[in-house]
């Protein structure tokens, strides 16, 4: 049981757009950082959003971040099916004084 | 370029002890904080533990007292110490950087617990 809440899979097709969605609670989204991550398959995770919402360089425009109160969204716009992937979003918890992680969500580009 | 490797995997037997060792290079390795995370066969990630610049450790409930991260900068490394193994340990083991997130990973070493 992941202490932030993603949904297991979301699907879409080429060209189209899609969000996953990361819940948490005040002692870790809703006070600190959030990251994001994509891990394709056999290989190490990525750093796709970090602060929430800047992407590192390198990590083009069509993924974006945004955090409001608890909650964080990864945007991917122009899917490729190239984005097939887990992505996992990431954040220090206060209360725990530990790193989470959420469950991962697979995303299928149809 | 940044890399970070990994070594020392492998398999053992419940209860046993394993040392895992990252490499790192490409960077000014003693000015960033240092992270293990770890990733079950078909699981997610797992933070496992955490060393900063200062030399402060942290743990989750899940290996604090079995598991000690340690670094030492002049050999531009980081290790896990892994004691009272168990067979939920069994995973691939990544050696992690972190700035504003964690932004570069190792490729990861396996470690089995089993008998």
């Amino acid at each position: 049981q992941s202490v932030l809440t993603q949904p297991p899979s979301v699907s879409a097709a080429p060209g189209q757009k899609v969000t996953i969605s990361c819940s948490g609670s005040s002692s870790n989204i809703g006070n600190n950082f959030v990251s994001w991550y994509q891990q394709l398959p056999g290989t190490a995770p990525k750093l796709l959003i970090y602060d929430n919402n800047k992407r590192p360089s390198g990590i083009p425009d069509r993924f974006s971040g945004s955090k409001s109160g608890t909650s964080a969204t990864l945007g991917i716009t122009g899917l490729q099916t190239g984005d097939e992937a887990d992505y996992y979003c990431g954040t220090w918890d206060s209360s725990l004084s530990a790193w989470v992680f959420g469950g991962g969500t697979k995303l299928t580009v149809l | 370029e940044v890399q970070l490797v990994e070594s020392g995997g492998g398999l053992v037997q419940p209860g046993g002890s394993l040392r895992l060792s990252c490499a790192a290079s490409g960077f000014t390795f003693s000015n960033y904080d240092m992270h293990w995370v770890r990733q079950g066969t078909g699981k997610g990630l797992e933070w496992v533990s955490a060393i900063v610049t200062a030399g402060d450790t942290y743990y989750p409930g899940s290996v604090k007292g079995r598991f000690t991260i340690s670094r030492e900068n002049a050999k531009n490394s980081l290790y896990l110490q892994m004691n009272s193994l168990r067979a939920e340990d069994t995973a691939v083991y990544y050696c992690v950087r972190a700035t504003n997130g964690f932004d570069y990973w190792g490729q990861g070493t396996l470690v089995t617990v089993s008998s």
